[in-house]
């Protein structure tokens, strides 16, 4: 099982910026899938989860409105679209699968993308 | 101000057993829903070590445990060792907030 995130960079204060998931070595469409954040020096943050087929999605208040989750299990990735973005939202953006249905634990996570938001 | 509440530091000599604890309340840990802790080594993804409130995945010491009890759940670790200081993680989900959180996380330093 394997997650590997791309599209991190350095973007300036109201940009935008689109981050890929591809995932192999399970079978993605049957899962899950949550975006993690991680700011310099802090904690965990729960950005966004999808559940298996796209149907349902979540966002913590931080970012609801401005992020867009999505997947396309043709291809077996998983997107972060992130708008209107701001300094705050400067971290470690790790992709993570979920392994039950409900309010499930995740497991395993990529190695994550950085996302510096600045000036 | 993270929802579950965890002691920014821990220590333990060598060999010492050390507990993390890990406080929420009655929207989510209080709720029934479940506890998950994760190890966080410097500059590296976070790694799944409790699932399910006790349950080690494969591979995972059994020097590592966690409980849970009312609105408060806790990893321990017994016999430390140097390669356990790092960071560690709770997480559970939240009925008020419809979403999943995390403590602040624990920096464990072996002595």
């Amino acid at each position: 099982v394997q997650l590997v995130e791309s599209g991190g960079g350095l973007v300036q204060p109201g940009g935008s910026l689109r981050l890929s998931c591809a995932a192999s070595g399970f079978t993605f469409s049957s899962y899950g899938m949550t975006w993690v954040r991680q700011a310099p020096g802090k904690g965990l943050e729960w950005v966004s989860t999808i559940t298996s087929g796209g149907g349902s999605t979540y966002y913590a208040d931080s970012v609801k409105g401005r992020f867009i989750i999505s997947r396309d299990n043709s291809k077996n990735t998983l997107y972060l679209q992130m708008n209107s973005l701001r300094g705050e939202d400067t971290a470690v953006y790790y992709c993570a699968k979920k392994v039950v249905p409900s309010k499930s634990w995740f497991d395993p996570w990529g190695q994550g993308t950085r996302v510096t938001v600045s000036s | 101000q993270s929802v579950l509440t965890q002691p920014p530091s821990v220590s333990g000599a060598p060999g010492q057993r050390v507990t993390i604890s890990c406080t929420g309340s009655s929207s989510n840990i209080g709720a029934g829903y479940d506890v998950h802790w994760y190890q966080q080594l410097p500059g590296t993804a976070p790694k799944l070590l409790i699932y399910g409130n006790t349950n080690r995945p494969s591979g995972v010491p059994d020097r590592f445990s966690g409980s849970k009890s009312g609105t408060s759940a806790s990893l321990a670790i017994s016999g430390l060792q140097a390669e356990d200081e790092t960071d560690y993680y709770c997480q559970s989900y939240d009925s008020s907030l419809s979403g999943w959180v995390f403590g602040g996380g624990t920096k464990l330093t072996v002595l």
